[in-house]
Protein backbone atom coordinates (compact mmCIF):
# COMPACT_ATOMS: atom_id res chain seq x y z
CA UNK A 1 0.00 0.00 0.00
CA UNK A 2 1.55 3.72 -1.05
CA UNK A 3 2.29 5.50 2.11
CA UNK A 4 3.26 8.66 3.12
CA UNK A 5 4.50 9.37 6.84
CA UNK A 6 4.84 12.88 8.57
CA UNK A 7 6.98 13.72 11.33
CA UNK A 8 6.87 15.35 13.99
CA UNK A 9 3.24 14.65 14.24
CA UNK A 10 3.34 18.68 16.11
CA UNK A 11 6.08 20.91 17.06
CA UNK A 12 5.58 24.67 18.75
CA UNK A 13 8.45 26.93 17.83
CA UNK A 14 8.65 30.47 19.00
CA UNK A 15 8.04 33.47 16.07
CA UNK A 16 11.19 34.33 14.17
CA UNK A 17 12.44 30.68 14.97
CA UNK A 18 13.22 28.04 12.20
CA UNK A 19 11.63 24.77 11.67
CA UNK A 20 11.97 21.58 9.58
CA UNK A 21 9.38 18.97 8.80
CA UNK A 22 9.86 15.45 7.57
CA UNK A 23 7.92 13.45 5.24
CA UNK A 24 8.57 9.75 4.13
CA UNK A 25 6.75 8.05 1.23
CA UNK A 26 6.55 4.64 -0.37
CA UNK A 27 4.37 5.84 -3.74
CA UNK A 28 5.20 4.38 -6.51
CA UNK A 29 5.53 5.24 -9.42
CA UNK A 30 5.93 8.44 -8.64
CA UNK A 31 4.93 11.52 -10.23
CA UNK A 32 4.91 14.86 -7.95
CA UNK A 33 5.22 15.72 -4.40
CA UNK A 34 3.51 18.67 -3.15
CA UNK A 35 3.71 20.50 0.34
CA UNK A 36 0.24 21.63 1.56
CA UNK A 37 -0.93 24.29 4.40
CA UNK A 38 -3.72 24.01 5.95
CA UNK A 39 -5.45 26.81 7.86
CA UNK A 40 -8.05 25.80 10.58
CA UNK A 41 -11.03 25.77 8.92
CA UNK A 42 -9.88 25.88 5.58
CA UNK A 43 -9.22 23.56 2.84
CA UNK A 44 -5.46 22.89 2.05
CA UNK A 45 -3.52 25.05 -0.29
CA UNK A 46 -0.18 24.21 -2.22
CA UNK A 47 3.13 25.58 -1.20
CA UNK A 48 5.71 23.96 -3.51
CA UNK A 49 5.76 21.18 -5.83
CA UNK A 50 8.60 19.10 -6.65
CA UNK A 51 8.78 16.14 -9.46
CA UNK A 52 11.28 13.58 -9.65
CA UNK A 53 14.41 15.23 -10.98
CA UNK A 54 13.90 18.23 -8.04
CA UNK A 55 15.82 18.36 -5.27
CA UNK A 56 14.76 21.89 -3.81
CA UNK A 57 11.96 24.25 -4.18
CA UNK A 58 11.38 27.30 -2.55
CA UNK A 59 8.00 29.94 -1.61
CA UNK A 60 8.97 32.48 0.16
CA UNK A 61 9.77 31.59 3.28
CA UNK A 62 8.82 27.43 2.63
CA UNK A 63 11.86 25.56 1.26
CA UNK A 64 11.06 22.00 -0.06
CA UNK A 65 13.79 19.40 -1.07
CA UNK A 66 13.69 15.97 -2.41
CA UNK A 67 15.79 12.78 -2.12
CA UNK A 68 13.98 10.77 -4.98
CA UNK A 69 16.39 8.03 -4.01
CA UNK A 70 15.70 7.70 -0.30
CA UNK A 71 12.22 8.98 -0.87
CA UNK A 72 12.38 11.71 1.74
CA UNK A 73 11.58 15.19 1.45
CA UNK A 74 11.20 17.87 4.03
CA UNK A 75 9.85 21.11 4.38
CA UNK A 76 11.72 24.09 6.11
CA UNK A 77 10.18 27.08 7.70
CA UNK A 78 12.44 30.21 7.84
CA UNK A 79 12.06 33.17 10.14
CA UNK A 80 8.36 31.96 11.34
CA UNK A 81 5.46 33.80 11.83
CA UNK A 82 2.45 33.37 13.73
CA UNK A 83 0.59 33.10 10.44
CA UNK A 84 2.55 29.85 9.94
CA UNK A 85 0.55 28.22 12.38
CA UNK A 86 -1.58 25.21 10.69
CA UNK A 87 -0.87 21.97 9.39
CA UNK A 88 1.14 21.07 7.10
CA UNK A 89 0.30 17.96 4.84
CA UNK A 90 2.85 15.89 2.58
CA UNK A 91 1.30 14.73 -0.43
CA UNK A 92 2.35 12.17 -3.11
CA UNK A 93 1.13 11.93 -6.71
CA UNK A 94 1.41 8.34 -8.59
CA UNK A 95 0.82 8.05 -12.24
CA UNK A 96 -2.83 8.99 -11.41
CA UNK A 97 -5.20 11.32 -9.65
CA UNK A 98 -5.15 9.82 -6.76
CA UNK A 99 -2.81 11.50 -4.26
CA UNK A 100 -1.44 9.79 -1.16
CA UNK A 101 -1.53 12.09 2.29
CA UNK A 102 0.45 12.32 4.66
CA UNK A 103 -1.09 12.88 8.45
CA UNK A 104 -0.12 16.24 8.67
CA UNK A 105 2.03 18.23 11.17
CA UNK A 106 0.55 20.78 13.16
CA UNK A 107 2.51 23.96 14.02
CA UNK A 108 2.15 26.39 16.41
CA UNK A 109 4.14 29.07 16.50
CA UNK A 110 4.05 31.25 19.80
CA UNK A 111 5.11 34.74 20.27
CA UNK B 1 -12.22 33.20 -10.29
CA UNK B 2 -14.08 32.43 -6.93
CA UNK B 3 -12.44 29.17 -6.11
CA UNK B 4 -13.80 26.09 -5.35
CA UNK B 5 -17.34 26.80 -3.57
CA UNK B 6 -18.83 24.01 -1.40
CA UNK B 7 -22.10 25.01 0.35
CA UNK B 8 -23.37 24.35 2.94
CA UNK B 9 -20.35 24.94 5.17
CA UNK B 10 -21.45 23.57 8.05
CA UNK B 11 -24.45 20.73 8.40
CA UNK B 12 -25.62 19.31 11.59
CA UNK B 13 -28.11 16.53 10.83
CA UNK B 14 -29.64 13.60 13.06
CA UNK B 15 -28.74 10.03 12.34
CA UNK B 16 -31.15 8.06 9.28
CA UNK B 17 -31.45 11.61 7.65
CA UNK B 18 -30.32 12.33 4.46
CA UNK B 19 -27.55 14.93 3.91
CA UNK B 20 -26.14 16.47 0.11
CA UNK B 21 -23.39 18.38 -0.17
CA UNK B 22 -22.93 20.37 -2.98
CA UNK B 23 -19.64 21.50 -4.83
CA UNK B 24 -18.81 24.91 -7.61
CA UNK B 25 -15.93 23.20 -9.38
CA UNK B 26 -13.36 25.94 -10.94
CA UNK B 27 -14.61 27.10 -14.19
CA UNK B 28 -12.54 24.85 -16.72
CA UNK B 29 -11.57 22.30 -14.60
CA UNK B 30 -12.39 19.17 -16.16
CA UNK B 31 -11.14 16.81 -13.01
CA UNK B 32 -13.45 17.29 -9.64
CA UNK B 33 -12.47 15.08 -5.96
CA UNK B 34 -14.39 14.38 -3.03
CA UNK B 35 -12.29 13.80 0.34
CA UNK B 36 -13.33 13.35 3.34
CA UNK B 37 -11.37 14.70 6.29
CA UNK B 38 -11.38 13.15 10.02
CA UNK B 39 -8.67 14.03 13.01
CA UNK B 40 -8.29 9.64 13.13
CA UNK B 41 -7.91 9.15 9.38
CA UNK B 42 -6.67 12.78 7.51
CA UNK B 43 -7.72 12.88 4.11
CA UNK B 44 -9.26 10.21 2.16
CA UNK B 45 -10.33 10.20 -1.76
CA UNK B 46 -13.99 9.22 -2.13
CA UNK B 47 -14.28 9.27 -5.77
CA UNK B 48 -13.22 11.73 -8.71
CA UNK B 49 -14.53 12.49 -12.03
CA UNK B 50 -12.79 13.53 -14.89
CA UNK B 51 -15.16 15.27 -17.65
CA UNK B 52 -18.37 14.96 -15.37
CA UNK B 53 -17.61 11.01 -15.35
CA UNK B 54 -17.00 8.88 -12.49
CA UNK B 55 -13.45 7.40 -12.88
CA UNK B 56 -12.94 6.24 -9.81
CA UNK B 57 -15.13 5.96 -6.58
CA UNK B 58 -13.29 2.79 -4.41
CA UNK B 59 -12.99 4.95 -1.78
CA UNK B 60 -16.87 5.92 -1.61
CA UNK B 61 -17.19 3.73 1.99
CA UNK B 62 -20.49 2.13 1.61
CA UNK B 63 -23.77 2.46 -0.55
CA UNK B 64 -25.19 5.18 1.71
CA UNK B 65 -22.63 7.71 -0.49
CA UNK B 66 -23.09 8.35 -3.59
CA UNK B 67 -21.70 11.04 -6.37
CA UNK B 68 -22.96 12.86 -8.97
CA UNK B 69 -21.58 15.35 -11.38
CA UNK B 70 -24.70 16.51 -13.92
CA UNK B 71 -23.02 18.98 -15.31
CA UNK B 72 -18.92 20.54 -15.53
CA UNK B 73 -20.27 23.04 -13.15
CA UNK B 74 -22.36 20.90 -10.40
CA UNK B 75 -21.23 18.25 -8.33
CA UNK B 76 -23.31 16.37 -5.22
CA UNK B 77 -22.38 14.22 -2.66
CA UNK B 78 -25.41 12.14 -1.09
CA UNK B 79 -24.99 10.00 2.49
CA UNK B 80 -28.31 8.68 2.76
CA UNK B 81 -28.97 7.47 5.46
CA UNK B 82 -26.44 9.27 7.88
CA UNK B 83 -24.78 7.68 10.48
CA UNK B 84 -22.39 9.43 13.17
CA UNK B 85 -19.49 7.85 11.99
CA UNK B 86 -19.91 10.23 8.61
CA UNK B 87 -19.40 12.79 11.22
CA UNK B 88 -16.05 14.81 9.24
CA UNK B 89 -15.08 17.47 7.21
CA UNK B 90 -15.71 17.24 2.92
CA UNK B 91 -13.32 18.78 0.59
CA UNK B 92 -14.29 19.00 -3.36
CA UNK B 93 -11.29 20.08 -5.11
CA UNK B 94 -11.03 20.19 -8.92
CA UNK B 95 -7.72 20.68 -11.25
CA UNK B 96 -7.32 21.21 -14.87
CA UNK B 97 -5.09 18.22 -16.87
CA UNK B 98 -1.86 17.75 -14.91
CA UNK B 99 -2.21 21.01 -12.33
CA UNK B 100 -2.61 21.79 -8.70
CA UNK B 101 -6.17 20.87 -7.42
CA UNK B 102 -7.34 23.58 -5.41
CA UNK B 103 -9.50 22.90 -2.63
CA UNK B 104 -12.66 24.20 -1.32
CA UNK B 105 -13.11 25.76 2.16
CA UNK B 106 -15.06 22.21 2.97
CA UNK B 107 -18.13 21.45 4.86
CA UNK B 108 -18.33 20.46 8.10
CA UNK B 109 -20.56 17.68 8.81
CA UNK B 110 -21.99 16.90 12.46
CA UNK B 111 -24.45 13.38 12.56
CA UNK B 112 -26.11 13.32 15.86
Amino acid sequence: KNQVEQSPQSLIILEGKNCTLQCNYTVSPFSNLRWYKQDTGRGPVSLTIMTFSENTKSNGRYTATLDADTKQSSLHITASQLSDSASYICVVRPNDYKLSFGAGTTVTVRA
Amino acid sequence: DAGVIQSPRHEVTEMGQEVTLRCKPISGHDYLFWYRQTMMRGLELLIYFNNNVPIDDSGMPEDRFSAKMPNASFSTLKIQPSEPRDSAVYFCASLQGNNEQFFGPGTRLTVL
